[in-house]
């Protein structure tokens, strides 16, 4: 059984340029959340789609945008990228329809930003 | 407004020795609280959980406390081990609703021999 998977592992972008980040949530899973993790501190919370709708959303501008597709991945995207979008992206997975509300982490992508 | 909040940042425990991490919480909405293992480079893993109604769960060893009416909770790991060097995030959430995870700041863990 697959866990949540991420990709890329790695992405170099310039200032300015956007990125799209990629997940594939736990099998069953039909929830997925994002998350950014800067070096040194704990994950924040990006925002949560359920049923390809954008449900909750953290402290982050709208140059954070996001997607999920009825097979429930979900993509990331950054638009004008800053030296400070530099992080890991986590993405989580749960399953809202069976009721439970545990998070399971993929791997994260190293975004650099440069 | 930091909502968990953890310490210490950094611990440095012998081997086979009790490792402890603190956590704090504001927000009684919260309902559930996990704990997750972070290993360099890669995603947090869930190691284990517990709903205030209850005032201390053990797997294996690791044990968690809690106490609802100081809205304070605390992982105990027991006899660590080299291996347990990781960072260690507390974290709280609904299970009800949206169910963001807040996370507490990190306790960077470090087993000598």
């Amino acid at each position: 059984d697959a866990g949540v998977t991420q990709s890329p592992t790695h992405l170099i972008k310039t200032r300015g340029q956007q990125v799209t980040l990629r997940c594939s949530p736990k099998s069953g899973h039909d929830t997925v959340s994002w998350y950014q993790q800067a070096l040194g501190q704990g994950p924040q919370f990006i925002f949560q789609y359920y049923e390809e709708e954008e449900r909750q959303r953290g402290n982050f501008p709208d140059r954070f945008s996001g997607h999920q597709f009825p097979n429930y991945s979900s993509e990331l995207n950054v638009n004008a990228l800053l030296l400070g979008d530099s992080a890991l992206y986590l993405c989580a997975s749960s399953s809202t329809g069976q009721g439970s509300y545990e998070q399971y982490f993929g791997p994260g992508t190293r975004l650099t930003v440069t | 407004q930091q909502q968990v909040k953890q310490s210490p940042q950094s611990l440095i425990v012998q081997k086979g020795g009790i490792s402890i991490i603190n956590c704090a919480y504001e927000n009684t909405a919260f309902d559930y609280f996990p704990w997750y293992q972070q290993f360099p480079g890669k995603g947090p893993a869930l190691l284990i959980a517990i709903r205030p109604d209850v005032s201390e769960k053990k797997e294996g060893r690791f044990t968690i406390s809690f106490n609802k009416s100081a809205k304070q909770f605390s992982l105990h790991i027991m006899d660590s081990q080299p291996g347990d060097s990781a960072t260690y995030f507390c974290a709280a959430t609904r299970s009800w609703g949206y169910q963001k995870v807040t996370f507490g700041i990190g306790t960077k863990l470090q087993v000598i021999p």
